[in-house]
C-alpha cells in the first residue's frame, strides 16, 4: 500500500537554529514528491517538486532533497515567518490519474 | 502556476441540508481534485474529476453524499448532501496539469461547520 510518513509531527526552532523535515515514502512508480507549506486557515502552497534520486532543490532558508526512500526539507537560520505545518506529498499513477498522497505533516513552530 | 478560486471561504449549515461548493481556475487544467481536511490533520483525497468523465471516488467517498461537476477545463463543483456534523471540516479544491508540470496548486479552502 502506497504511504507516506512525515517526522516529526511538530518542531520547535529557535530563530537561526537550523534543522531538518523528514519525509519517508513506499510507493509503486513514484512519480513526483512535492513539498508544501500550510498556513493555518490556507490552502497549501506549492515549495518544490523531486522527480529522481539526488535531486535537489532550493528556495530562500529552504532545501528539499530526495532519495529512493525518503525526503528531507533542511530549513537554514530559520525565521519566525517560516513556522507552518510543512506537508509532503507523493503522486503515484493509478491508472491514468496522478493521484497525490499527503502525509500527516510536520509542524513548525520558530521563536525569535 | 494556477490561481485557483474557491468558494464560499466559509458557511455554517443545517444539519440535513446541502451545500455546493464552487472551484475557479484562471487557467485550462486536465485534473482537478476535491480534498477534506480535518482540523490538525492532513488531507484526505475525496476525488478525482476530470473534464468530460465522471468523478472517480477514493474508498470511503460515495457520489451520493459527494455530487461532483465538471463541465468545462476551468471550473468543478463539490456538493456536500444531507450534512451531518461530522461532515464539519475543510475542503479543499486542487487543480494539475498534465506533462512537465505536474504540481498541484490548491484553492483557499471552504471552512464548513455543521449544526
Amino acid at each position: 500500500e502506497d504511504q507516506v510518513t512525515q517526522s516529526p509531527e511538530a518542531l520547535r526552532l529557535q530563530e537561526g537554529e537550523s534543522s531538518s523535515l523528514n519525509c519517508s515514502y513506499t510507493v509503486s512508480g513514484l512519480r513526483g514528491l512535492f513539498w508544501y507549506r500550510q498556513d493555518p486557515g490556507k490552502g497549501p502552497e506549492f515549495l518544490f517538486t523531486l522527480y529522481s534520486a539526488g535531486e535537489e532543490k532550493e528556495k530562500e532558508r529552504l532545501k528539499a532533497t530526495l532519495t529512493k526512500k525518503e525526503s528531507f526539507l533542511h530549513i537554514t537560520a530559520p525565521k519566525p515567518e517560516d513556522s507552518a505545518t510543512y506537508l509532503c506529498a507523493v503522486q503515484a499513477p493509478l491508472l491514468n490519474t496522478d493521484k497525490l498522497i499527503f502525509g500527516t505533516g510536520t509542524r513548525l513552530q520558530v521563536f525569535p | 502556476s494556477a490561481v485557483i478560486s474557491q468558494k464560499p471561504s466559509r458557511d455554517i449549515c443545517q444539519r440535513g441540508t446541502s451545500l455546493t461548493i464552487q472551484c475557479q481556475v484562471d487557467s485550462q487544467v486536465t485534473m482537478m481534485f476535491w480534498y477534506r481536511q480535518q482540523p490538525g490533520q492532513s488531507l484526505t483525497l475525496i476525488a478525482t474529476a476530470n473534464q468530460g468523465s465522471e468523478a472517480t471516488y477514493e474508498s470511503g467517498f460515495v457520489i451520493d453524499k459527494f455530487p461532483i461537476s465538471r463541465p468545462n477545463l476551468t471550473f468543478s463543483t463539490l456538493t456536500v448532501s444531507n450534512m451531518s456534523p461530522e461532515d464539519s471540516s475543510i475542503y479543499l479544491c486542487s487543480a494539475q496539469g498534465t506533462g512537465e508540470n505536474t504540481e498541484a496548486f490548491f484553492g483557499q479552502g471552504t471552512r464548513l461547520t455543521v449544526v
